[in-house]
Parts: C-alpha cells; structure tokens; sequence
C-alpha cells in the first residue's frame, strides 16, 4: 500500500526555535512537493523537489529531498508566529499514468508561540 | 487572473438531496482535480480529468459523480447525499513543469459541505 506518512502531525514551538518536519514515502517516487495551509483556507505550494538531492530555501524554510531514503524534510530556522499553518508534502501517484495526481501526507499542524 | 475558483463556498444538504459542486480555472491547463479533505486525513483523490472530455476515478470515488464541461470547468456531482460526505472539497488544476514528468498543482479556495 502506498503511504505518505509525516512527522510529527503536531508541532508546537517557540519563536526563535529550530525544528525539522519529517516525511517519508513508500514509492519509488523522485519528485515531491510540499504545500502549506492556513486554517479555513486553501492550499499553496511552497517547494517542488525534482530529484534527488534537490535543496529549496525560502525565507526561513528549507526543503531537502533524499530520494534514496524515500525522505523528504521541511526544516525551520528560527520559527516566527506568521509560520503557523499545516504543512503537506505530497508524491506523485503510481496510478493514473503521469497526469499529475498526487498522494498526500495527513500534514503537520504547526504552532509558533512567543 | 482568477486561478481557480469553486461555487459554492459553502452548503447544507439534507440526507438523500443532491448538489453539484463547480470548478473554473483560467490557466488554460489540461488536468484538473477533485479532493476532498477531512480532519487528520488529508487529502484524498475523488476523480481527476487528464484533458477536456476525459475523467478517471481517484482513491475515493464512491457516491460521486464529475463531469469535464470543457477545459476550463470540471463539476462535482453527489446524487444522494450521506452524512459520510461532510468534508472539504478541494479542486486543483495543474500544468506540466518545463522539461521535467513533474506537475504543479493549484488549488481552489474549497467548499465546505455539511450533510445532515
């Protein structure tokens, strides 16, 4: 059975703090994305890694991709408030041939204190 | 540039009435998606349409229906509605990254349907 499983599911942390959200996958799959989602909104891709080894930075968020390992991380350096969200990663689907369709982890609920 | 957008945003439906849910995007992209998202599980693929006039099942099409108007509208059709469907449902579309077997997916803003 094909499995996007995310660690931890809930995350609370403090301003300033460091921490590394975990995904791991069980297809052979070389891409993958993560997305972000504000509560009651929509969701909007953040990183797309396309093989392995790929490294994606923006702001104070940064996505790695081993391939090898079927593991994905999003680590956050010094968390700010505006970070709260729930974050997905995502794999590209065996089924369907190519057209797109993704598999997504159950995300990771995460909480910026001060 | 509206992206994606979904009527309605929201909706109450009684068990055993039926609704069709609406999806446009302007990206001009051929696939287009249905997801529904339920608290601790993700999202889940309903159906998704290749390309304007074909539609395939996803991981949990049953109870659904969907229909590819043309390229830009996919609709969501749920015949006999059941407190099981309460959920968010999400549509995305998505275009082929440059050089690469790799899809972008972008999403609709949602609808949020309540079964009783």
């Amino acid at each position: 059975e094909l499995k996007v499983e995310q660690n931890p599911l809930f995350l609370s942390m403090q301003e300033g703090k460091n921490y590394t959200i975990y995904c791991n996958y069980s297809t052979t799959s070389d891409r993958l994305y993560w997305y972000r989602q504000d509560p009651g909104k929509s969701l909007e891709s953040l990183f797309v890694l396309l093989s392995n080894g790929a490294v994606k930075q923006e702001g104070r968020l940064m996505a790695s991709l081993d391939t090898k390992a079927r593991l994905s991380t999003l680590h956050i350096t010094a968390a700010v408030h505006d970070l709260s969200a729930t974050y997905f990663c995502a794999v590209d689907s065996p089924y369907g041939g190519s057209q797109g369709n993704l598999i997504f982890g159950k995300g990771t609920k995460l909480s910026v204190k001060p | 540039n509206a992206g994606v957008t979904q009527t309605p945003k929201f909706q109450v439906l009684k068990t055993g009435q039926s609704m069709t849910l609406q999806c446009a995007q302007d990206m001009n992209h051929n696939s287009m998606y249905w997801y529904r998202q339920d608290p601790g599980m993700g999202l889940r693929l309903i159906y998704y349409s290749a390309s304007e006039g074909t539609t395939d099942k996803g991981e949990v099409p049953n109870g659904y229906n969907v229909s590819r108007l043309n390229k830009r509208e996919f609709s969501l059709r749920l015949e006999s509605a059941a407190p099981s469907q309460t959920s968010v449902y999400f549509c995305a579309s998505s275009e082929r990254l440059a050089g690469w077997n790799s899809y972008e997916q972008y999403f609709g803003p949602g609808t949020r349907l309540t079964v009783t």
